[in-house]
C-alpha cells in the first residue's frame, strides 16, 4: 500500500505569501495518478491540480504543481483570503487504488 | 453541470447496515465514468470506500472490502452504498464522486456529502 504523508500539518502564512505543501509517496507514483484538493470547513473537497501539474477546470493560475517519483508540490503562487483552508494530496495505485495523504491546514498567520 | 446529491438515514445503529444513494444530474452515468464514495469521519481526513461504472463493475478498498456493496440503478441515474455491520468507527460524512479513473486519474465532482452517526 502507498503511503501519502504531506507536510507540515499546518502552515501558518498571510494573504500575499507564498505558499509551498509537500506530499511524499511511500513508493514511487506515476505523475499521471496524483492529484490536489482543497477542502473548506463544511464544504466538499474540490479538485485543483490532476497529473501532478495540470489545473482542473475553473482553477486560478495561482495553484501550480509539480514534482516527480516519491515528491510533490502544491504552490500557491500569491495567497488569498480564500486559500486558507486544508489541502489533500491523492493518488491511484495499487491496493487500495485510491488514498489520500492526511492532509495540511493552511492558517493565516 | 455535473451535480451530484447523497441521501439517506442519518442515524443507523450498530450492527445494522448503512445505507445511502447518489443521485446524479447534469449527466448520465450510462455514458460512462466510474462513480464512488469517500467518508470523513469529523476532525479527520479522507478515505475511498469504493467506485463503480454503469456496468456494475467495481473496485473497493480491501479495508472495506467485506462490509462494502455499491450498486447502480442507470434507470434512475443513481448508485447506490451500503455498509453492512456498522461500528461508531463508521461514523463519517459519506461523499459521493465521479471517479474519473481513466482519464485525470481524479474524482472532479462531488456531492455536498451526508453526515452518518452510529449510535444506538
Amino acid at each position: 500500500e502507498i503511503v501519502l504523508t504531506q507536510s507540515p500539518g499546518t502552515l501558518s502564512l498571510s494573504p500575499g505569501e507564498r505558499a509551498t505543501l509537500s506530499c511524499r509517496a511511500s513508493q514511487s507514483v506515476s505523475s499521471s495518478y496524483l492529484a490536489w484538493y482543497q477542502q473548506k470547513p463544511g464544504q466538499a473537497p474540490r479538485l485543483l491540480i490532476y497529473g501532478a501539474s495540470s489545473r482542473a477546470t475553473g482553477i486560478p493560475d495561482r495553484f501550480s504543481g509539480s514534482g516527480s517519483g516519491t515528491d510533490f508540490t502544491l504552490t500557491i503562487s500569491r495567497l488569498e483570503p480564500e486559500d486558507f483552508a486544508v489541502y489533500y494530496c491523492q493518488q491511484y495505485g495499487s491496493s487500495p487504488q485510491i488514498t489520500f495523504g492526511q492532509g495540511t491546514r493552511l492558517e493565516i498567520k | 453541470q455535473v451535480q451530484l446529491q447523497e441521501s439517506g438515514p442519518g442515524l443507523v445503529k450498530p450492527s445494522e447496515t448503512l445505507s445511502l444513494t447518489c443521485a446524479v444530474s447534469g449527466y448520465s452515468i450510462s455514458s460512462g465514468y466510474y462513480w464512488g464514495w469517500i467518508r470523513q469521519p469529523p476532525g479527520k481526513g479522507l478515505e475511498w470506500i469504493g467506485s463503480i461504472y454503469h456496468s456494475g463493475s467495481t473496485y473497493y478498498n480491501p479495508s472495506l472490502k467485506s462490509r462494502v456493496t455499491i450498486s447502480v440503478d442507470t434507470s434512475k441515474n443513481q448508485f447506490s452504498l451500503k455498509l453492512s455491520s456498522v461500528t461508531a468507527a463508521d461514523t463519517a460524512v459519506y461523499y459521493c464522486a465521479r471517479d474519473d479513473k481513466f482519464g485525470a486519474a481524479a474524482l472532479d465532482y462531488w456531492g455536498q456529502g451526508t453526515l452518518v452517526t452510529v449510535s444506538s
